[in-house]
């Protein structure tokens, strides 16, 4: 079964730092899919970033990118230049291949706080 | 304007009454999937359907059940909470493709009392 690892249960970084959110993932599977999201208090997953387990480049959306290192399943969040709005939960997930169909496996989450 | 749309926002029922939760969506998307999540846990697949094929997880209880009587609308029903089913329900919607996101609505948080 698949598992997703995150390490850090919170963090507290000042405000335009740059912040990585660390994330291992375990599978068996060669076709899989690597994503993060981003919940603030109110409740709602946003999608940040995706990775596939094929892709050759790091994804890279904006102010997020995914330091994807394959060999050593890790699937790392940076934010650059963080702002308060970043505080918030964060979680990496993962798909498995097959149709695609399959729902996320999520990891435990880390809490990003940013300090003025 | 919203994509996922769940109501209630918030429901509190009592123990063992039964409660329905109810997702609609907008993007035509054919997967929709129910994910509980507890306080500070990640959140947990419950099933999903893709179009009118439910997929169940093996560890969800029976307690737990699900209709999608169309593509726009899905249901999860409880049918006997317990005080252990108090959690946030999220519902998500997708393409059904490995590189495809998952958009989420902004949940229900579920009170039993």
């Amino acid at each position: 079964a698949q598992k997703i690892t995150q390490t850090q249960p919170g963090m507290f970084v000042q405000e335009k730092e740059a912040v990585t959110l660390d994330c291992t993932y375990d599978t068996s599977d060669p076709s899989y899919g690597l994503f993060w999201y981003k919940q603030p208090s109110s409740g709602e997953m946003i999608f940040l970033i995706y990775q596939g387990s094929y892709d050759q480049q790091n994804a890279t959306e904006g102010r997020y990118s995914l330091n994807f290192q394959k060999a050593r399943k890790s699937a790392n969040l940076v934010i650059s230049a963080s702002q308060l709005g970043d505080s918030a939960m964060y979680f990496c997930a993962m798909r498995i291949g097959g149709g695609g169909a399959d729902g996320l496996t999520f990891g435990k989450g880390t809490h990003l706080i940013i300090q003025p | 304007d919203a994509m996922v749309i769940q109501n209630p926002r918030y429901q509190v029922t009592q123990f063992g009454k039964p409660v329905t939760l109810s997702c609609s969506q907008t993007l035509n998307h054919n997967v929709m999937y129910w994910y509980q999540q507890k306080s500070s846990q990640a959140p947990k697949l419950l099933f999903h359907y893709y179009d009118k094929d439910f997929n169940n997880e093996a560890d969800t209880p029976d307690n737990f059940q699900s209709r999608r009587p169309n593509t726009s609308f899905c249901f999860l029903d409880i049918r006997s909470p317990g005080l252990g089913d108090a959690a946030m329900y999220l519902c998500a919607t997708s393409r059904g493709r490995m590189n495809t996101e998952a958009f989420f609505g902004q949940g229900t948080r579920l009170t039993v009392v």
